[in-house]
């Protein structure tokens, strides 16, 4: 059984486009996350849920949503896709917010988004 | 969260230890070392994390030194499949954090 699952894994959308991706954990944790992945290979982390409760927002635009519908499920939706927005969209999830007591994250497949 | 300094790229001989290296000077007491790595196309993937004793599991050691500045992930016995971007990161115990991956270090296992 997969732990984490994202959908789809491969999205390629025109510009200005809104699309959204899934995510899902079956570990029963009460975080999640979203991170970006640059041509550049540096992850850096988006938004974080805690019980669905929205604990971190990185300077992340506001085109970019999450909905978190309960503790399992994690979406993201962007609107008006942008050429920059191309990258790597990992979901991840833990059993408490990263760090605290150092709990281990686990990660999706990932998402590869192309804006053309 | 502290910074973290890794080499860009190293390589190990299939059946030979791999030590990786990363340096975290500004750590904090409170922050946890914690290792991921990232094999091509794949999420990363958690590997071992610690605050300041040693610790040991069935992928990894992690060496920290006593003053915590810098840390050591050990593959006792590297293989092909453990060739991957290795990250090193800091994180504190406490909630509001940022964590970013840098850009880690590529270890290639040669045969």
């Amino acid at each position: 059984d997969t732990a984490v699952s994202q959908t789809p894994k491969y999205l390629v959308t025109q510009m200005g486009n809104d699309k959204s991706i899934k995510c899902e954990q079956n570990l029963g944790h009460d975080t999640m996350y979203w991170y970006k992945q640059d041509s550049k290979k540096f992850l850096k982390i988006m938004f974080s849920y805690n019980n669905k409760e929205l604990i971190i927002n990185e300077t992340v635009p506001n085109r970019f949503s999450p909905k978190s519908p309960d503790k399992a499920h994690l979406n993201l939706h962007i609107n008006s896709l942008e050429l920059g927005d191309s990258a790597v969209y990992f979901c991840a999830s833990s059993q408490e917010l990263l760090g605290f007591k150092g709990n281990e994250q686990f990660f999706g497949p990932g998402t590869r988004l192309t804006v053309l | 969260d502290a910074k973290t300094t890794q080499p860009p790229s190293m390589d190990c001989a299939e059946g030979r230890a791999a030590n990786l290296p990363c340096n975290h000077s500004t750590i904090s007491g409170n922050e946890y070392v914690y290792w991921y790595r990232q094999i091509h196309s794949q999420g990363p993937q958690y590997i071992i994390h610690g605050l300041k004793n040693n610790e040991t599991n069935e992928m990894a050691s992690l060496i920290i030194t006593e003053d915590r500045k810098s840390s050591t992930l050990i593959l006792p016995h590297a293989t092909l499949r453990d060739t991957a971007v290795y990250y090193c990161i800091v994180s504190r115990d406490t909630g509001g954090f940022k964590t970013i991956f840098g850009a880690g270090t590529r270890l290639f296992v040669k045969a």
